[in-house]
């Protein structure tokens, strides 16, 4: 099975770079993915990682090393609308994707 | 145009009633999923539905049955709603498990 651990909450100032962290253990690692999700609405794809490294898009980037089981979403320049809850994902052995509880992240002024 | 659509967007119905939510994407893809998010919004898989091959979590009480009359669509019937059914339940799809997933909006679920 999976088991995939994020901090439940961060809070960040509007302007800093925030990291959230991602441990995963999994059985066959398929990747990793990144979704965001504003309150009442729904998830957003964001990243996905397959090979170790870091891989840039934008403000966003995010990292995986599949040795440790690890990853990160790195957020720069963040901006109010960043407020969020963050997930991270594993695709299982059962063909389906299984989430974490996700990082809710709160912007301040 | 939306890709991925679910009706309806608010269901408030009493303990025991049967409901169904419809899904209908628009991508082409070729598998289609349900997710229920908590209160704690705790997003866990309930079914996937790909050409034909449906896989069940196991943990989904058999009153939740997917129904795909074609690909482009995997409506969920519920019998019997409880109290513990409240929740928002989001359909999403995508090409292949290695794809990004793309969600309905989601359809929030009350019983009273």
């Amino acid at each position: 099975g999976q088991n995939i651990d994020q901090p439940t909450e961060m809070t960040a100032t509007e302007g800093a770079i925030v990291q959230i962290n991602c441990t995963y253990q999994t059985s066959g690692f398929n990747g990793l993915f990144w979704y965001q999700q504003h309150a009442g609405e729904a998830p957003t794809f964001l990243s996905y990682n397959v090979l170790d490294g870091l891989e840039e898009k934008g403000r966003f980037s995010s990292f995986l090393s599949r040795s440790k089981g690890y990853s990160y979403l790195l957020l720069k320049e963040l901006q109010m609308k960043d407020s969020a809850s963050y997930l991270c994902a594993v695709p299982g052995s059962a063909r389906q994707l299984t989430f974490g509880s996700g990082t809710q992240l709160t912007v301040l002024p | 145009d939306t890709a991925v659509s679910q009706t309806p967007k608010y269901l408030v119905t009493q303990m025991g009633n049967d409901k169904s939510i419809k899904c209908e994407q628009n991508l082409g893809h070729d598998t289609m999923y349900w997710y229920k998010q908590d209160s704690k919004k705790f997003l866990k898989i309930m079914f996937s539905y790909n050409n034909k091959e449906l896989i069940i979590n196991e943990t989904v009480p058999n009153r939740f049955s997917p129904k795909s009359p074609d690909k482009a669509h995997l409506n969920l019937h519920i019998n019997s709603l409880e109290l513990g059914d409240s929740a928002v339940y989001f359909c999403a799809s995508s090409q292949a498990l290695d794809q990004p997933q793309h969600f309905g909006d989601g359809t929030r679920l009350s019983i009273l």
